[in-house]
């Protein structure tokens, strides 16, 4: 079973425009990972944060978490036709393995 | 450097007949994980390798499925006697630290 939930399931916005999606997940962590997944292809890593972590930046990316409300965000600003694709959270809670949530399906129309 | 490969990238089996996945590995990458991705879901674990010991099967379904990594690099994953809930798309991933996973491309299977 999965456990980190994503919300939304499915979001569309504007070239340009900044979007956040949401995870939140049920049991306690090591880190927490967003990886986006193009139609058809493997998974991409996009940044991990650590549970003794609050943000963290990378490029257009900001993540963040909250250990105390189990969730974390993935906002990307200023959104590119690049940047469709399905995003997802994964928890690792030791032993390695990733949980991953269902996934928030990004369009971003030109 | 060249990434995880999977082969084939696409299998078309009838229900009963068994197939055999296979993931390279990025070369020096000690652990390996298999994962199953149901149509519109995110991906689940299956396994996962340390070199060729296999530490941890318990995202298998059933034992028609099993996995090895006899050298501690490649890795097959048979799936035997095959059923239609079986069809997914099966992800290999590698990693060199124990946290980031790079991942394959993925092989579709479509079981009929």
């Amino acid at each position: 079973s999965q456990q980190g939930e994503e919300d939304p399931q499915a979001l569309s916005i504007q070239e340009g425009e900044n979007a956040t999606m949401n995870c939140s997940y049920k049991t306690s962590i090591n880190n927490l990972q967003w990886y986006r997944q193009n139609s058809g292809r493997g998974l991409v890593h996009l940044i991990l944060i650590r549970s003794n972590e609050r943000e963290k930046h990378s490029g257009r990316l900001r993540v963040t978490l909250d250990t105390s409300k189990k969730s974390s965000s993935l906002l990307i600003t200023a959104s590119r036709a690049a940047d469709t694709a399905s995003y997802f959270c994964a928890i690792e809670r030791g032993a390695q393995k990733l949980v991953f949530g269902q996934g928030t399906r990004l369009t971003i129309n030109p | 450097g060249a990434g995880v490969s999977q082969s084939p990238r696409y299998k078309v089996a009838k229900r009963g007949q068994d197939v055999a996945l296979r993931c390279d590995p990025i070369s020096g990458h000690v652990s390996l994980f298999w994962y199953q991705q149901a149509l519109g879901q995110g991906p689940e674990f299956l396994t996962y390798f340390q070199n060729e010991a296999q530490l941890d099967k318990s995202g298998l379904p059933s034992d028609r499925f099993f996995a090895e990594r006899p050298e501690g690099s490649v890795s097959t994953l048979k799936i035997q006697r095959t059923q239609q809930e079986d069809s997914a798309v099966y992800l290999c991933a590698s990693s060199f630290d124990a946290e980031t996973q790079y991942f394959g491309p993925g092989t579709r299977l479509l079981v009929l």
